[in-house]
């Protein structure tokens, strides 16, 4: 079965630390790999993607993913992390190819951060 | 450029009563997806649909859900009767049909007493 899972369900962290988000996902055959970002009360919106290519993406607000291939993971990170990163983020996967396909979402982290 | 417009933003109601939940995709985009998030079970797809045809249901949870794209910039979710389970949040969001990113709109908060 098609799945997602997030290893962690809430993370609370200070500002400046290190940010690192578990993600894997089963999913038969070629993925395109996301995370979204839902702020307090917002939609959600996508922090970065990955189709194909280099395996480490770059999104916005200094995030950044990996895609492991072998371990079926797309793990997020942020080197520091602010105040204003406080959200709820989710990693989501389809598969490749298939047009219009929808997107299969892990349960997400909420992310708390102190100032 | 407008994004996914849904309505109506909030929406609280009693037991029984019909609910329609509404969403007009960007314009171009030409696949359609709702979603329910709640709490318990996170962010869960209902339905999709690509070019106005609905191509994957099994998430509709019973016969009370039921939703109809009846042109490229509109679609409906409606639940009758509405029970106090079926309190969430349903999201709307479209895509380019291969693009694989979706929008998302800005949800309909439905509390059913």
């Amino acid at each position: 079965a098609q799945s997602v899972s997030q290893h962690n369900h809430h993370v609370i962290l200070s500002e400046a630390a290190s940010l690192e988000l578990g993600c894997n996902y089963s999913y038969g055959g070629t993925v395109n790999l996301f995370w979204y970002v839902q702020y307090p009360g917002q939609h959600l919106q996508l922090l970065l993607k990955y189709f194909s290519g280099d395996p480490l993406v770059k999104g916005i607000k200094g995030f950044e993913a990996e895609f492991i291939k072998s371990k079926f993971s797309f793990n997020l990170r942020k080197p520091s992390v602010q105040w204003s990163d406080t959200a709820e983020y989710f990693c989501a996967v389809n598969g490749v190819g298939q047009a219009g396909t929808a997107l299969i979402f892990g349960k997400g982290t909420t992310l708390s951060v102190s100032s | 450029d407008a994004g996914v417009i849904q309505s109506p933003r909030h929406e609280v109601t009693e037991m029984g009563q019909e609910v329609t939940l509404r969403c007009k995709p960007i314009s171009g985009h030409n696949s359609l997806f709702w979603y329910r998030q709640t709490m318990m079970r996170g962010l869960e797809l209902l339905i999709y649909f690509n070019n106005n045809v609905p191509i994957d249901d099994s998430g509709m949870p019973e016969d009370r859900f039921s939703a109809k794209m009846p042109n490229a910039s509109f679609s409906t979710l409606k639940i009758q009767p509405s029970e106090p389970r079926d309190s969430a949040v349903y999201f709307c969001a479209s895509s380019s049909q291969g693009a694989g990113e979706l929008f998302f709109g800005e949800g309909s908060r439905l509390t059913v007493l």
